[in-house]
Protein backbone atom coordinates (compact mmCIF):
# COMPACT_ATOMS: atom_id res chain seq x y z
CA UNK A 1 0.00 0.00 0.00
CA UNK A 2 0.84 3.86 -0.48
CA UNK A 3 1.54 5.36 2.43
CA UNK A 4 0.76 9.05 3.07
CA UNK A 5 2.13 10.91 5.62
CA UNK A 6 1.45 14.37 6.50
CA UNK A 7 2.97 17.10 8.43
CA UNK A 8 2.44 19.00 10.57
CA UNK A 9 0.22 17.18 12.73
CA UNK A 10 -1.36 20.67 14.11
CA UNK A 11 -1.31 24.09 13.07
CA UNK A 12 -1.87 27.27 14.89
CA UNK A 13 -2.71 30.24 12.63
CA UNK A 14 -3.76 33.91 13.08
CA UNK A 15 -6.61 34.74 10.78
CA UNK A 16 -5.21 36.86 7.65
CA UNK A 17 -1.87 35.03 8.12
CA UNK A 18 -0.36 32.13 5.17
CA UNK A 19 -0.28 28.30 6.37
CA UNK A 20 1.17 25.48 4.39
CA UNK A 21 0.78 21.85 5.13
CA UNK A 22 3.01 19.10 3.38
CA UNK A 23 2.05 15.11 2.03
CA UNK A 24 4.77 12.88 1.26
CA UNK A 25 4.01 10.05 -0.82
CA UNK A 26 5.87 6.66 -0.78
CA UNK A 27 5.49 5.60 -4.28
CA UNK A 28 5.29 8.22 -6.88
CA UNK A 29 1.66 9.47 -7.92
CA UNK A 30 2.32 9.84 -11.61
CA UNK A 31 0.51 8.13 -13.76
CA UNK A 32 1.57 6.99 -17.19
CA UNK A 33 -1.73 9.23 -17.92
CA UNK A 34 -0.17 11.90 -17.59
CA UNK A 35 -2.00 12.79 -14.58
CA UNK A 36 -1.01 12.88 -10.67
CA UNK A 37 -3.03 11.64 -8.54
CA UNK A 38 -3.08 13.51 -5.12
CA UNK A 39 -5.92 15.13 -4.00
CA UNK A 40 -6.61 16.96 -0.75
CA UNK A 41 -9.94 17.62 1.50
CA UNK A 42 -10.93 19.40 4.48
CA UNK A 43 -13.11 18.13 7.18
CA UNK A 44 -14.93 20.70 9.36
CA UNK A 45 -15.92 20.10 12.41
CA UNK A 46 -18.99 18.21 12.29
CA UNK A 47 -19.19 18.06 8.70
CA UNK A 48 -18.18 15.58 5.57
CA UNK A 49 -14.94 15.85 4.01
CA UNK A 50 -14.90 18.35 0.68
CA UNK A 51 -12.75 18.23 -2.06
CA UNK A 52 -10.78 20.76 -1.63
CA UNK A 53 -7.75 20.18 -4.52
CA UNK A 54 -7.56 17.56 -7.14
CA UNK A 55 -4.57 16.30 -9.36
CA UNK A 56 -2.31 18.21 -7.05
CA UNK A 57 -3.18 21.80 -8.06
CA UNK A 58 -6.87 22.20 -9.47
CA UNK A 59 -8.92 23.83 -7.54
CA UNK A 60 -12.72 22.05 -6.88
CA UNK A 61 -15.71 24.02 -7.73
CA UNK A 62 -16.79 26.43 -5.67
CA UNK A 63 -13.04 26.58 -3.69
CA UNK A 64 -11.51 29.89 -2.75
CA UNK A 65 -8.46 30.89 -4.51
CA UNK A 66 -6.95 31.00 -1.31
CA UNK A 67 -6.40 27.54 -1.30
CA UNK A 68 -3.57 26.05 -3.78
CA UNK A 69 -1.67 22.86 -4.15
CA UNK A 70 1.55 21.98 -5.39
CA UNK A 71 4.10 19.28 -6.07
CA UNK A 72 5.43 16.05 -7.74
CA UNK A 73 6.55 12.87 -7.47
CA UNK A 74 6.32 12.13 -3.93
CA UNK A 75 6.05 15.36 -2.11
CA UNK A 76 3.12 17.70 -1.75
CA UNK A 77 1.77 20.79 -0.60
CA UNK A 78 -1.56 22.75 0.41
CA UNK A 79 -0.90 26.20 1.13
CA UNK A 80 -3.29 28.41 2.50
CA UNK A 81 -2.70 32.39 1.49
CA UNK A 82 -4.36 33.83 4.21
CA UNK A 83 -5.99 31.73 6.41
CA UNK A 84 -9.78 32.42 8.05
CA UNK A 85 -11.94 31.40 10.71
CA UNK A 86 -13.96 29.04 8.74
CA UNK A 87 -11.24 27.08 7.59
CA UNK A 88 -10.73 25.30 10.57
CA UNK A 89 -11.01 21.43 10.37
CA UNK A 90 -8.43 18.24 9.43
CA UNK A 91 -6.80 18.49 6.58
CA UNK A 92 -6.28 15.17 4.16
CA UNK A 93 -3.95 14.15 1.61
CA UNK A 94 -5.06 11.16 -0.68
CA UNK A 95 -3.80 9.20 -3.44
CA UNK A 96 -5.50 7.09 -6.44
CA UNK A 97 -3.14 6.18 -8.58
CA UNK A 98 -3.20 2.58 -6.88
CA UNK A 99 -5.66 0.30 -4.63
CA UNK A 100 -6.43 0.81 -1.84
CA UNK A 101 -6.82 4.35 -1.82
CA UNK A 102 -4.71 5.71 1.19
CA UNK A 103 -5.35 9.28 3.03
CA UNK A 104 -2.73 10.59 4.99
CA UNK A 105 -3.27 11.05 9.16
CA UNK A 106 -4.62 14.56 8.52
CA UNK A 107 -3.01 18.50 9.94
CA UNK A 108 -5.59 20.09 12.16
CA UNK A 109 -5.59 23.62 11.56
CA UNK A 110 -6.87 25.73 14.25
CA UNK A 111 -7.39 29.57 14.86
CA UNK A 112 -5.03 31.45 17.50
CA UNK B 1 -27.55 19.58 -6.83
CA UNK B 2 -25.31 16.78 -6.12
CA UNK B 3 -26.74 15.11 -2.75
CA UNK B 4 -25.81 11.81 -1.20
CA UNK B 5 -28.10 10.61 1.78
CA UNK B 6 -26.87 7.40 3.82
CA UNK B 7 -28.69 5.25 5.93
CA UNK B 8 -29.18 2.40 7.82
CA UNK B 9 -26.10 2.66 10.66
CA UNK B 10 -26.88 1.72 14.35
CA UNK B 11 -25.91 -0.49 17.51
CA UNK B 12 -24.92 -3.81 16.37
CA UNK B 13 -23.70 -6.61 18.68
CA UNK B 14 -20.07 -7.99 17.75
CA UNK B 15 -20.43 -10.80 14.67
CA UNK B 16 -23.81 -9.07 13.54
CA UNK B 17 -24.56 -7.48 10.36
CA UNK B 18 -25.96 -4.01 8.75
CA UNK B 19 -27.07 -3.14 5.42
CA UNK B 20 -25.96 0.61 4.84
CA UNK B 21 -27.73 2.94 1.87
CA UNK B 22 -26.72 5.89 0.45
CA UNK B 23 -29.46 7.55 -1.85
CA UNK B 24 -28.32 9.69 -4.38
CA UNK B 25 -29.89 12.36 -6.64
CA UNK B 26 -28.22 15.66 -8.61
CA UNK B 27 -26.57 13.93 -11.06
CA UNK B 28 -26.80 10.67 -13.30
CA UNK B 29 -25.98 7.81 -10.77
CA UNK B 30 -25.26 5.05 -13.33
CA UNK B 31 -22.29 6.79 -14.97
CA UNK B 32 -20.36 6.93 -11.94
CA UNK B 33 -17.89 5.04 -9.70
CA UNK B 34 -18.99 4.95 -5.83
CA UNK B 35 -17.40 4.65 -3.04
CA UNK B 36 -17.50 3.69 0.75
CA UNK B 37 -15.25 5.65 3.14
CA UNK B 38 -14.98 5.29 7.20
CA UNK B 39 -13.55 7.62 9.70
CA UNK B 40 -13.32 5.78 13.29
CA UNK B 41 -13.56 7.91 16.53
CA UNK B 42 -10.83 9.65 16.54
CA UNK B 43 -9.53 8.14 13.82
CA UNK B 44 -8.49 9.48 10.18
CA UNK B 45 -9.97 8.61 7.00
CA UNK B 46 -9.81 5.20 5.77
CA UNK B 47 -11.26 3.94 2.28
CA UNK B 48 -13.50 0.73 2.36
CA UNK B 49 -14.84 -0.25 -1.35
CA UNK B 50 -15.85 1.06 -4.31
CA UNK B 51 -17.78 -0.28 -7.02
CA UNK B 52 -17.92 0.61 -11.00
CA UNK B 53 -20.40 2.16 -12.45
CA UNK B 54 -22.86 -0.42 -13.57
CA UNK B 55 -21.73 -2.99 -10.74
CA UNK B 56 -20.10 -5.19 -12.10
CA UNK B 57 -16.51 -4.66 -10.63
CA UNK B 58 -15.89 -4.07 -6.93
CA UNK B 59 -12.53 -3.49 -4.99
CA UNK B 60 -12.14 -3.42 -1.46
CA UNK B 61 -9.76 -2.83 1.78
CA UNK B 62 -7.68 -5.89 2.68
CA UNK B 63 -9.73 -5.40 6.67
CA UNK B 64 -12.98 -5.75 5.32
CA UNK B 65 -12.76 -8.20 2.17
CA UNK B 66 -14.91 -11.13 2.78
CA UNK B 67 -17.08 -9.64 5.08
CA UNK B 68 -18.47 -6.26 3.19
CA UNK B 69 -20.55 -6.52 0.06
CA UNK B 70 -20.71 -3.33 -1.98
CA UNK B 71 -23.46 -3.21 -4.94
CA UNK B 72 -25.63 -0.59 -6.58
CA UNK B 73 -29.04 -0.40 -7.91
CA UNK B 74 -29.00 1.95 -10.57
CA UNK B 75 -32.66 1.99 -11.07
CA UNK B 76 -32.93 3.50 -7.51
CA UNK B 77 -30.11 5.49 -7.68
CA UNK B 78 -28.92 3.88 -4.42
CA UNK B 79 -26.21 2.29 -3.17
CA UNK B 80 -25.47 -0.13 -1.04
CA UNK B 81 -23.03 -1.91 1.86
CA UNK B 82 -23.90 -4.73 3.22
CA UNK B 83 -21.30 -5.84 6.28
CA UNK B 84 -21.29 -8.91 7.87
CA UNK B 85 -19.05 -10.72 10.66
CA UNK B 86 -19.21 -7.01 12.35
CA UNK B 87 -15.85 -6.10 15.15
CA UNK B 88 -15.69 -3.43 17.17
CA UNK B 89 -12.89 -2.28 14.74
CA UNK B 90 -15.40 -1.53 12.76
CA UNK B 91 -17.31 0.99 14.26
CA UNK B 92 -16.88 4.50 12.32
CA UNK B 93 -18.72 6.84 10.76
CA UNK B 94 -19.14 5.48 6.92
CA UNK B 95 -19.40 7.96 4.12
CA UNK B 96 -20.54 7.58 0.51
CA UNK B 97 -18.69 9.14 -1.79
CA UNK B 98 -18.65 9.96 -5.80
CA UNK B 99 -16.27 9.39 -8.36
CA UNK B 100 -12.61 8.56 -8.54
CA UNK B 101 -12.06 11.78 -7.39
CA UNK B 102 -14.11 11.50 -4.20
CA UNK B 103 -15.63 14.95 -5.31
CA UNK B 104 -18.81 14.70 -3.15
CA UNK B 105 -19.86 13.27 0.15
CA UNK B 106 -22.67 12.37 2.41
CA UNK B 107 -23.31 13.69 5.55
CA UNK B 108 -22.44 9.79 6.74
CA UNK B 109 -24.27 7.43 8.83
CA UNK B 110 -23.05 5.59 12.06
CA UNK B 111 -21.76 2.27 13.45
CA UNK B 112 -21.64 1.14 16.49
CA UNK B 113 -20.66 -2.39 16.79
CA UNK B 114 -20.43 -3.25 21.13
CA UNK B 115 -21.94 -5.65 23.28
Amino acid sequence: DIVMTQTPLSLSVTPGQPASMSCKSSQRLLHSDGKTYLYWYLQKPGQPPQLLIYEVSNRFSGVPDRFSGSGSGTDFTLKISRVEAEDVGIYYCMQSIQLPLTFGGGTKVEIK
Amino acid sequence: EVQLVESGGGLVQPGGSLRLSCAASGFIFSNYWMHWVRRAPGKGLVWVSRINNDGTSTNYADSVKGRFTISRDNARNTLYLQMNSLRAEDTAVYYCALYSSLSYWGRGTTVTVSS
